[in-house]
């Protein structure tokens, strides 16, 4: 158990729908980063939050958005859901900003129908 | 910009043979590098990190890992494999700009083991 929690571990819904994925990072870690891992795509870096900033973007879509909040637990808005967006959505943690060791959640499984 | 290449897919070898699993990386100063490893269904684990020092790391579950500068590479081996070592192995650079970061990870190994 690493310590990071995600909600929920699986989400089922429709095409054009928007979901919200959560994650609560390690006790003390102020980092937050959230993964989208594909058969097609691989593991591709989203973005990253630092106590509540933004400290980094990867391929994150413009449909896709995510916040930290004050308790440090982030969430993932996800828009326009399309067929292609079905994948394993991971949260990760670290304790600084800095590219050091990271703590994944078990991932939340989005399928859009 | 930095990137990983890992350049096996697929590795399968008999249990208590000895395994070497590829990474290079390209960056352009020196880089942050890590090896994970996902079992099925789980999120991945931090087996080895390099950031500076002794070239060659030591990780949990028996793995290792060498940092060579000149190849550009980031090899991780274990002298003997376990039937519980099946697993996705992902090995990963990571970077400082500024005030923003990230980790790159490559598009993974899977190694299956031959009983």
């Amino acid at each position: 158990d690493s310590g990071v929690t995600q909600t929920p571990k699986h989400l089922i819904t429709a095409t054009g729908q928007r979901v919200t994925l959560r994650c609560s990072p390690r006790s003390g870690d102020l980092s937050v980063y959230w993964y989208q891992q594909s058969l097609d795509q691989g593991l591709q870096f989203l973005i990253q939050y630092y106590n509540g900033e933004e400290r980094a973007k990867g391929n994150i879509l413009e449909r896709f958005s995510a916040q930290q909040f004050p308790d440090l637990h982030s969430e993932l808005n996800l828009s326009s859901l399309e067929l292609g967006d079905s994948a394993l959505y991971f949260c990760a943690s670290s304790v600084d900003e800095v590219p050091d060791e990271q703590y994944f959640g078990p991932g939340t499984r989005l399928t859009v129908t | 910009a930095q990137s990983v290449t890992q350049p096996d897919i697929h590795i399968t070898v008999s249990e208590g043979a000895s395994l070497e699993l590829r990474c290079n990386y390209s960056y352009g100063a020196t880089p942050y590098l890590f090896w994970y490893v996902q079992s099925p269904g789980q999120g991945l684990q931090l087996l080895l990190k390099y950031f500076s020092g002794d070239t060659l790391v030591q990780g949990i579950k028996g793995f290792e890992a060498e940092f060579k500068r000149s190849q550009s590479s980031f090899n991780l081996r274990k002298p003997s494999v376990h039937w519980s070592d099946a697993a996705e192995y992902f090995c990963a650079v990571g970077a400082r700009y500024s005030s923003a970061s990230k980790i790159i990870f490559g598009s993974g190994t899977r190694l299956s083991i031959r009983p």
